[in-house]
Parts: structure tokens; sequence; C-alpha cells
């Protein structure tokens, strides 16, 4: 089971809002990413976890916050987001040795900030 | 730091046709290449990998790509194109830094196929 889940896959939030997205992976693996995506644009990395320490943040916004509670879970806690935070939220795990790394994506949850 | 080129922005093809799609990387040591494929509203699917060993790499859905270290190329090609092709693909390079993987994609190429 190659699978990454995320919830929800569709999230409205006005800019006061605090919300969470979630990721879920049963694979064993052991670092875990999230991405931003905006349309017609690549992937952004924004976090990377590596046994649930928190090993990259590329200067996101602190009005991101991720969370990896265990090895299978991690959130983004999302507060006080701007309208230009509107993307797909893309989360990824990932397998393999350091000498070799596949990541798996799971399908994305579409956040639209009011 | 690494980068990825997807030269075509947007190609069309008929099905049945043949396809290639582009990749040119930088990067100064031996790279790990990736092909990614994401339909509109979707997440990435990985179609295929080069790390090392022979050139020529087959991935899922028909999908082969070809490691040219000389050109620091990895074009991605399949022989006939079926209409549930159309989407976005990405090239990716991946490289080790600061003790972890970061992965660079490409622009994305936006595969079109017509009747």
């Amino acid at each position: 089971d190659t699978e990454v889940t995320q919830t929800p896959k569709h999230l409205v939030m006005g800019m006061t809002n605090k919300k969470s997205l979630k990721c879920e992976q049963h694979m064993g693996h052991r670092a875990m990413y999230w991405y931003k995506q905006k349309a017609k644009k690549p992937p952004e990395l924004m976090f990377v976890y590596s046994y649930e320490k928190l090993s990259i943040n590329e200067s996101v916004p602190s009005r991101f916050s991720p969370e990896c509670p265990n090895s299978s879970l991690l959130n983004l806690h999302l507060h006080a987001l701007q309208p230009e935070d509107s993307a797909l939220y893309l989360c990824a795990s990932r397998e393999g040795s350091i000498a070799g790394e596949t990541q798996y994506f799971g399908p994305g949850t579409r956040l639209l900030v009011l | 730091a690494q980068s990825v080129t997807q030269p075509d922005i947007h190609i069309t093809v008929s099905e049945g046709a043949s396809l290639e799609l582009r990749c040119n990387y930088s990067y100064g040591a031996t790279p790990y290449l990736f092909w990614y494929v994401q339909s509109p509203g979707q997440g990435l699917q990985l179609l295929l990998k080069y790390f090392s060993g022979d050139t020529l790499v087959q991935g899922i859905k028909g999908f082969e790509a070809e490691f040219k270290r000389s050109q620091s190329s990895f074009n991605l090609r399949k022989p006939s194109v079926h209409w549930s092709d159309a989407a976005e693909y990405f090239c990716a390079v991946g490289a080790v830094s600061g003790g972890y993987q970061k992965v660079t994609f490409g622009i994305g190429t936006k595969l079109q196929v017509i009747p």
C-alpha cells in the first residue's frame, strides 16, 4: 500500500479562522513533507519532518505551524492566513535510505482563503 | 544548487502518436531524477525514477525515460499516447543538502491529447 491520505479535500476559511490540515501514511516512512502548489506552478517545499522532528523549514511564515504527533501523522495548523495563501497543499512521505529517495504524494487539500 | 528545466510548457499530441517530454537538469554530482504526473486537482504520482545503473528506465503506464549524462537530460517517452495520459508532467531532481534530501521540481509540461 503506497497511499498517503489527506483531509479535508477542500477547505474554505476566513483570514481570522484557525484550521488544520491532516496527512496520514501507514507505509512506515520516517520522513514527511508539506508542499504548497499554486496554480500552474510546481510544488514548493515548506517543511520536512524526519523521525518526527522538524528538519527543514523553508522560511515559511509563522501563520503556518506544522506538527508531527507520531510517525504516521502530519498536521499543518493554519491561523490568520492571507488570500495569497490559497493553494493546493500537498503532503508526501519518503521511502528508502538517504541514498535513494522516492516521495509518495497525497491527493492534496485545496485551500481557499477569503 | 540543483535546478530543472522543462522547456515545453504545453504539448499537444494526437491519440496513438508517440510522445517525448524534455527535461534538463543542473546538479554537480550524480543526480536522482524523477518524473511525476499530476491530473487536475490531484496529487503527484511517481511515473519512474533514476538513481543509478541502466540509463533507460521503465515506469508505469508504459512510460520510459533515458538518462544522458553528457546532455544533462532525462527525457520522458511513450510510444503511443492514450487520451487518459492528458495531465501535467513534472521532472524533478533530488539532492542531499544539509543531511536531508530535497527534491526540486521543474515548472511542468501540460500534455493535451486530441482524438
